[in-house]
């Protein structure tokens, strides 16, 4: 099926763990993005690419890294652990008229 | 400063009324908008995006943009009860590429 996936759906980390979110699309997207998402809370955008190799910061991209060397795929790591990255995350990615999120990793860091 | 505000509400309307949602940006620069509907613990899912200043419709949903007021809207005629969701209003910046999202409006329609 076409759309976004993300990898793992829930994780537990201990403080001072590092990890990776995967996020892979198949619609041949340019632009694809990573938020979290906070209780009751919007989207916090936390870095976005535009194609491959090409990645920038969003609003919030402290304590995270991103990487897009393929169109496909746009994983974000995250190091060192903190309890404050306790959120949903969000990929996305976007095309000239269409848009789609992934289903989101339940991440909680204790 | 917040780059794009909604009214949190929530914001109750009666079946059959028309629902009206609200956001305003901060950047006079922006070129692309967007609103999005997400369901408690789903993912958000993009209902409508507007570029030029008017209105634009999709079956009961209308986007409306001010680019002067820096102001976007979006109406949902004969309101439904499934369309009891949060509403995310996203803008564009950075030549259309930075996507920032609101904090979103909560939206209730009662039977």
């Amino acid at each position: 099926n076409a759309g976004v996936t993300q990898t793992p759906k829930f994780r537990i980390l201990k403080i001072g763990q590092s990890m990776t979110l995967q996020c892979t699309q198949d619609m041949n997207h340019n632009y694809m993005y990573w938020y979290r998402q906070d209780p009751g809370m919007g989207l916090k955008l936390i870095y976005y690419s535009v194609g491959a190799g090409i990645t920038d910061k969003g609003e919030v991209p402290n304590g995270y890294n991103v990487s897009r060397s393929t169109t496909e795929d746009f994983p974000l790591r995250l190091e060192l652990a903190a309890p404050s990255q306790t959120s949903v995350y969000f990929c996305a990615s976007m095309g000239n008229t269409e848009a789609f999120f992934g289903q989101g990793t339940r991440l909680t860091v204790v | 400063q917040k780059e794009v505000e909604q009214n949190s509400g929530p914001l109750s309307v009666p079946e059959g009324a028309i629902a009206s949602l609200n956001c305003t940006y901060s950047d006079r620069g922006s070129q692309s908008f967007f609103w999005y509907r997400q369901y408690s613990g789903k993912s958000p899912e993009l209902i409508m995006f507007i570029y030029s200043n008017g209105d634009k419709e999709d079956g009961r949903f209308t986007a409306q943009l001010n680019k002067a007021s820096q102001y976007v809207s979006l109406l949902i005629r004969d309101s439904q009860p499934s369309d009891s969701a949060t509403y995310l209003c996203a803008v564009g910046y950075s030549s259309a590429s930075k996507i920032i999202f609101g904090s979103g409006t909560r939206l209730s329609i009662r039977p």
